[in-house]
């Protein structure tokens, strides 16, 4: 079965804004990653979070995890244009490592 | 550039045609993976391959036949396809197999079945 859930599935925001799109799972990880993909392209890896770790920076990309929630965030500061794309998010099912990704949340950007 | 190439970028067969698709990694990796990416559908792992050994076969139709003769290198091979295996395909390579590493995705290949 599916383990990440990301919401929303779309959002749609102006340039400089921030956006904030979260991931829900339902068994334990070792870890958590999140990845982009611009249209028809394959997919970037963004930030790799481990259960032990509660938050992880990466220039304007901020991601936090809360394993009591089962639930972690992806925020974008200071929005461009450039940031178009979906956001995935990526779990293991805990002990053994079957990638497993959500549908996605589709960001645009408005210039 | 993500250091993951895949040939061809697209690709139409009919559904009689036998065609591969390849992976070439350029990283050092010792884990690949292939993916299908159909539209309105999660990401679905089909098969993957660590040091060169299939560690996971995700449930797929032996239609798809997957080869790693190396750890550099990992094909698909296609034959008697249906319409609805039309999607991306997406290789991606990792450190290892371990899920402790990221992955590294390449640009995919687009097949239409006909």
């Amino acid at each position: 079965s599916q383990q990440g859930e990301e919401d929303p599935q779309a959002l749609s925001i102006q340039e400089g804004e921030n956006a904030t799109m979260n991931c829900s799972y339902k068994t334990s990880i070792n870890n958590l990653q999140w990845y982009r993909q611009n249209s028809g392209r394959g997919l970037v890896h963004l930030i790799l979070i481990r259960s032990n770790e509660r938050e992880k920076h990466s220039g304007r990309l901020r991601v936090t995890l809360d394993t009591s929630k089962k639930s972690s965030s992806l925020l974008i500061t200071a929005s461009r244009a450039a940031d178009t794309a979906s956001y995935f998010c990526a779990t293991d099912q805990g002990g053994s490592y079957i990638p497993t990704f959500g549908r996605g949340t589709s960001l645009i950007v408005h210039p | 550039e993500t250091g993951v190439t895949q040939t061809p970028r697209h690709l139409v067969m009919g559904m009689t045609n036998k065609k591969s698709l390849k992976c070439e990694q350029h990283l050092g990796h010792n884990a690949m993976y292939w993916y299908k990416q159909s539209a309105k559908k999660p990401l679905e792992l089909m098969f993957v391959y660590s040091l060169e050994e299939r560690v996971e076969n995700n449930s797929v139709p032996s239609r798809f036949s997957p080869e790693c003769p190396n750890s550099s290198h990992l094909f698909l091979h296609l034959h008697t396809l249906q319409p609805e295996d039309s999607a991306l395909y997406l290789c991606a390579s990792s450190q290892d197999g371990s899920g402790n590493y990221e992955q590294y995705f390449g640009p995919g290949t687009r097949l239409t079945v006909t």
